[in-house]
């Protein structure tokens, strides 16, 4: 079964530009989540997705951070503009159920953001 | 007060070794907890549920007190393969019925050494 993808995997940007992250989860995953790792930390929720809609995005500094998942199956993130804080892995995770308090997430590779 | 807290770590130990992470949570509405690992530079990566009976997975023991808000990981008989940080994770009560999000610690990271 193949995993959760993302990309790209690495991306150095300069300070007030833009960036975009993809992931497509496992076939089937109903609920999305991007995670935000800053080095030395756990990572930090962002955003829920449970098919196209949004669950839970308290956590998402919505000044700058968007992101979308028009057809329930594959996410975009984008941070406009970016700052140095937001150096950091950008992980994308799935799970199956649509419902249910608890169920495996599966975390993609992430992606490595360098923010000069 | 952070919402989960861990040994701070690094613990640098011997091959056979045996080697105990705590964790401690703030929020006494969490529901289910967690071990995930974590490779340097990989995704995190289930390791185990905690239960609050204890439960163990071959090497690894987790265990779950609800009264003082206390999670463990004891690995037995360390290997190299072991090396690697371990994040403790709770699931916050999630009245809508959808999955209450993960809240991870910072990790602890574990050197195993030959």
């Amino acid at each position: 079964e193949a995993g959760v993808a993302q990309s790209p995997r690495y991306k150095i940007i300069e300070k007030r530009q833009s960036v975009a992250f993809w992931c497509n989860p496992i076939s089937g995953h109903a609920t999305l989540y991007w995670y935000q790792q800053i080095l030395g930390q756990g990572p930090k929720l962002l955003i829920q997705f449970q098919n196209n809609g949004v669950v839970d995005d308290s956590q998402l500094p919505k000044d700058r951070f968007s992101a979308e998942r028009l057809k329930g199956v594959d996410s975009t993130l984008k941070i406009q503009p970016a700052k140095l804080e937001d150096s950091a892995v950008y992980l994308c995770a799935s799970s199956f159920r649509a419902s249910g308090l608890t169920d495996t997430q599966y975390f993609g590779p992430g992606t490595r953001l360098t923010v000069l | 007060r952070k919402e989960v807290e861990q040994d701070p770590g690094p613990f640098n130990v011997p091959e056979g070794a045996t080697v105990a992470f705590n964790c401690t949570y703030s929020n006494s509405a969490s529901q289910s907890f967690f071990w995930y690992r974590q490779d340097c530079r990989k995704e995190p990566k289930l390791l185990m549920s905690v239960y609050s009976s204890g439960n163990e997975d071959g090497r690894f023991t987790a265990q779950l007190n609800r009264a003082s808000q206390y999670i463990s990981l004891l690995i037995r008989d360390s290997k190299l393969s072991d090396s690697a940080t371990y994040l403790c994770v709770v699931i916050l009560r999630n009245y809508g019925g959808s999955q209450g999000n993960l809240i991870f610690g910072k990790g602890t990271k574990l050197s195993v050494k030959p």
